[in-house]
């Protein structure tokens, strides 16, 4: 059974710029939700995808949007980067809605905006 | 709003100690609560839920409404025990919407 994946591991952006974030779920997930996790703070919820529909937004501005494929894998893409967007980025798969299902974190991806 | 307050930013125990990780929250109706864990060089990962009443690891972690907590104790601290702990709710009005705390580090020393 393969884990949850995420690409790239780290990337460099400039202020401004657009960034896709890539996330595998683990066989037999349905459902992956995105979190930032800035230094030294707890991971915080983006958004939630089940069966390729948004189930779910946290706090943040319409230029993070995402996107789930068929297979279930997801996409998260930051329009207009700001410094305030370098974060480390998780992904977590689940087999339906976490609250019953335990859900399965990737290893991040570590964005810096400079 | 929905928040989760850990209080400790780091906790430093001796091996065989007892331990307790603080948690408080505010959600005026019936919250789901949650401890994650993160190992060193490892992923983020669920070590207990209330609704399951398990102990996990050693671990305990007893849901009191009254007191609006959810803390995690073990009474005899390991050094395997030294980690990063994360509390999380989910709201019923938010299914699947976790909100973590800040973490507590937790260093064991032997």
């Amino acid at each position: 059974e393969t884990g949850v994946t995420q690409s790239p591991t780290h990337l460099i952006k400039t202020r401004g710029q657009q960034v896709t974030l890539r996330c595998s779920s683990q066989s037999g997930h349905n459902t992956v939700s995105w979190y930032q996790q800035a230094l030294g703070q707890g991971p915080q919820f983006i958004f939630q995808y089940y069966r390729e529909e948004e189930n779910g937004r946290g706090n943040f501005p319409p230029r993070f949007s995402g996107l789930q494929f068929p297979n279930y894998s997801s996409e998260l893409n930051v329009n207009a980067l700001e410094l305030d967007d370098s974060a480390l980025y998780l992904c977590a798969s689940s087999k339906g809605l976490p609250s019953y299902n335990e859900q399965f974190f990737g290893p991040g991806t570590r964005l810096t905006v400079l | 709003a929905q928040r989760v307050t850990q209080p400790e930013k780091l906790l430093s125990v001796f091996k065989g100690a007892p331990v307790e990780l603080k948690c408080n929250y505010s959600y005026s109706g019936s919250p789901e609560l949650f401890w994650y864990v993160q190992y060193s060089r490892q992923r983020l990962q669920l070590l207990l839920r209330h609704i399951s009443r398990e102990s996990i690891k050693g671990f305990t972690a007893d849901l009191n409404k009254g007191e609006t907590s959810f803390h995690l104790k073990k009474p005899f601290a390991q050094e395997e025990d030294s980690a990063m702990y994360y509390c999380a709710l989910m709201t019923t009005d938010s299914w699947g919407k976790f909100q973590f705390g800040a973490g507590t580090q937790v260093v064991v020393t032997p």
